[in-house]
């Protein structure tokens, strides 16, 4: 089955130590994504990558890094210089397909990486 | 003002009831609407796109006012099932063909027996 695998689905560390994050699709999808979510808040944009080798910030990059070697993998690391970084994270991805529609293309998403730094 | 901005809930209905969320957009460039629904700790799924003329899904329809920039979701005959936060989700273009999704804070909904 296709789909969007995140891996661990826990993970505690140490404050002042880096972590990373891993985001597998094999959905053949150009387009990934992370995001951060808070109790009670929406879902923040930390980076995205429309294309291997390429990604932007999102609204929240500072303290994160991200690199997009290959097509199917987008892991993102938190830095010791995320200053609040417990968090629930979460990947997703999306084909870009015909430029008249990106904007009505699916995200799907992964089921998360629940982030406790302790 | 916020960029997109629901109800904040938290809504709790009877089996059967009509339950209505309301949503507000801030950028009049948005492009695209969608309603997400996110389980207890679960990650988001796509519910519907909201399209301009209105759009229904069986027992969920969905409304977009882009005058107003305001969103809804209907959903009628409510079920147990249906209890789960709802996200209001706008995209929006963030340059060339890059488009970037905003999400809303999310309202939860519970069904009661």
């Amino acid at each position: 089955d296709g789909g969007i695998t995140q891996s661990p689905k826990y993970l505690f560390r140490k404050e002042g130590q880096n972590v990373t994050l891993s985001c597998e699709q094999n959905l053949n999808h150009d387009a990934m994504y992370w995001y951060r979510q808070d109790p009670g808040q929406g879902l923040r944009l930390i980076y995205y990558s429309q294309i291997v080798n390429d990604f932007q910030k999102g609204d929240i990059a500072e303290g994160y890094s991200v690199s997009r070697e290959k097509k199917e993998s987008f892991p993102l690391t938190v830095t010791s210089a995320q200053k609040n970084p417990t968090a629930f994270y979460l990947c997703a991805s999306t084909q870009r397909g015909a430029p008249e529609k990106i904007q009505y293309n699916e995200q799907f998403f992964g089921p998360g990486t629940r982030l406790t730094v302790l | 003002r916020k960029e997109v901005e629901q109800d904040p809930g938290p809504f709790n209905v009877p089996e059967g009831a009509t339950v209505a969320f309301n949503c507000t957009y801030s950028n009049s460039a948005s492009q695209s609407f969608f309603w997400y629904r996110q389980d207890c700790r679960k990650e988001p799924k796509l519910l519907m796109s909201v399209y301009s003329s209105g759009n229904e899904d069986g027992r969920f329809t969905a409304q977009l006012n882009r005058a107003s920039q305001y969103i809804s979701l209907l959903i009628r005959d409510s079920k147990l099932s249906d209890s789960a936060t709802y996200l209001c989700v706008v995209n929006i273009r963030s340059g060339g063909s890059n488009y970037k999704l905003t999400f809303g804070k999310g309202t939860l909904l519970t069904v009661n027996p």
